[in-house]
């Protein structure tokens, strides 16, 4: 099956920085989704990508298809950004998102 | 509100007990979902079911059960074949059957916390 693979695995930021964070797939992929998870668990949709540029607010994300990879920027970074990023992608013969191992992202004040 | 509810929130189990954990949806969406997570990990997929009375089972099915006789419901059984069930537990949910569109994003629960004694 696909791979995903994450990369920081861990970050520590001060607060007001910028990140960015990095997803690798090994296959062609037709639905690219980034989630953030909070302390206690919940997982929150970002950015469904599978192609091109997006930004909501501080957030914003790039999906470049043709070399299997998507990246996520978060300027000016927050206390409360702290979490767990996940990127998860599905091919065209799968109908559940497969899950990278996720960034651990803490931000300090 | 629409969404998932997860119930129950924390659950602890002996060794060779079956557990059910239930998860309901209000959001009328078609397909659900069941996702793992241990410590420090990713979401690994359990079960998954794109319409009532169907259902595909995912990477990590052994020891796991689920039904799907409501569009809104979809409990997971943990049985006492799984081996290593102290984990958390995510329920999702998202509009359309039959693959991942644009409008397939994932919608998830706040989770069920298993842990086996």
């Amino acid at each position: 099956g696909i791979q995903v693979e994450q990369s920081p695995p861990d970050l520590i930021l001060q607060e007001g920085a910028n990140s960015t964070l990095r997803c690798n797939f090994s296959d062609s992929v037709n639905n690219l989704q980034w989630f953030h998870q909070n302390p206690w668990g919940q997982l929150i949709n970002l950015f469904y990508i599978p192609s091109g540029t997006k930004q909501n607010g501080r957030l914003s994300a790039t999906t470049v298809a043709t070399e299997r990879y998507s990246l996520l920027y978060i300027s000016s970074s927050q206390t409360t950004d702290s979490g767990v990023y996940f990127c998860a992608v599905a091919d065209t013969g799968r109908r559940a998102l497969t899950f990278g191992s996720g960034t651990r992202l803490q931000v300090q004040p | 509100d629409g969404g998932i509810t997860q119930s129950p929130k924390y659950l602890f189990r002996k060794e060779g007990q079956n557990v059910t954990l239930s998860c309901e949806q209000n959001l009328n969406h078609d397909a659900m979902y069941w996702y793992r997570q241990d410590p420090g990990q990713g979401l690994r997929l359990i079960y998954y079911s794109q319409i009532v009375n169907d259902f595909q089972k995912g990477d990590i099915a052994e020891g796991y059960s689920v039904s799907r006789e409501k569009k809104e419901s979809f409990p997971l059984t943990v049985t006492s074949a799984q081996k290593n069930p102290t984990a958390f537990y995510l329920c999702a949910s998202s509009i359309f059957p039959g693959g991942l569109s644009g409008a397939n994003v994932l919608t998830f629960g706040a989770g069920s916390r298993l842990t086996v004694l």
